[in-house]
């Protein structure tokens, strides 16, 4: 069974630019969210989506948004970028959020903003 | 206050020896999943064991054993017969039922462990 795949794993971009990451969950899984990850903030919520609708959202600024297709392919997008978005951003997927169940997670896209 | 505590940034363990790394939570719910993540340096989230709060039995898992004892609100990790390739970091996380208007079930991660292995 093939894992979660984010694409690109690599990014550069400068300020005020825009970003999409890509995110395909494991076969099945229908719950996808994503994180972002930084040495001083650690790993932090960004939003949930599930069934194409998102279900919860972290605290970070309307910049950040979101979608989910009916495959359950998850994109995410950061307009106007700013300094410090530059992170490793994680997705993770399982089969309905459930209390009980695990996420798995991608390897990360890591954006730098110059 | 803190969901998540893991309040050993930094630990070294020889190699073959066992480890624990402490993880304590806070909730009011009865309800609520424990989990445990490897990071190693390459970045990937692995997932590695879990617990919920209704599971009378540790759970075990290969070398990974977890040492939950609710009334203490901890869920440490126990890592026998540490390996060379374990030395990364390790996130405990929990997830609750729904907070603060959201609908779905939350997931909550603690600060970290980064695990040493000495040869």
């Amino acid at each position: 069974k093939a894992g979660v795949t984010q694409t690109p794993r690599y990014l550069i971009k400068t300020r005020g630019q825009q970003v999409t990451l890509s995110c395909s969950p494991i076969s099945g899984h229908r719950s996808v969210s994503w994180y972002q990850q930084t040495p001083g903030q650690g790993l932090q919520f960004l939003f949930e989506y599930f069934s194409e609708t998102q279900r919860n959202k972290g605290n970070f600024p309307g910049r950040f948004s979101g979608r989910q297709f009916s495959n359950s392919r998850s994109e995410m997008n950061v307009s106007t970028l700013e300094l410090g978005d530059s992170a490793l951003y994680l997705c993770a997927s399982s089969l309905q959020g459930g209390l009980y169940q695990p996420q798995h997670f991608g390897d990360g896209t890591r954006l730098s903003i110059l | 206050a803190q969901k998540i505590t893991q309040t050993q940034p930094g630990m070294f363990v020889q190699e073959k020896e066992a480890v624990t790394l402490d993880c304590t939570y806070d909730t009011s719910d009865q309800s609520y999943g424990l989990f445990w993540y490897k990071q190693p340096s390459s970045g990937e989230m692995i997932f590695l064991i879990y617990q919920g709060s209704y599971d009378e039995q540790n759970a075990t898992e290969g070398r990974y054993s977890l040492n939950f004892q609710k009334a203490r609100k901890s869920a440490n990790l126990v890592i026998s017969a540490s390996q060379l390739g374990d030395s990364a970091m390790y996130f405990c996380a929990m997830r609750e039922p729904p907070q603060f208007g959201n609908a779905g079930n939350m997931l909550t991660f603690g600060g970290g462990t980064r695990l040493m292995v000495k040869p």
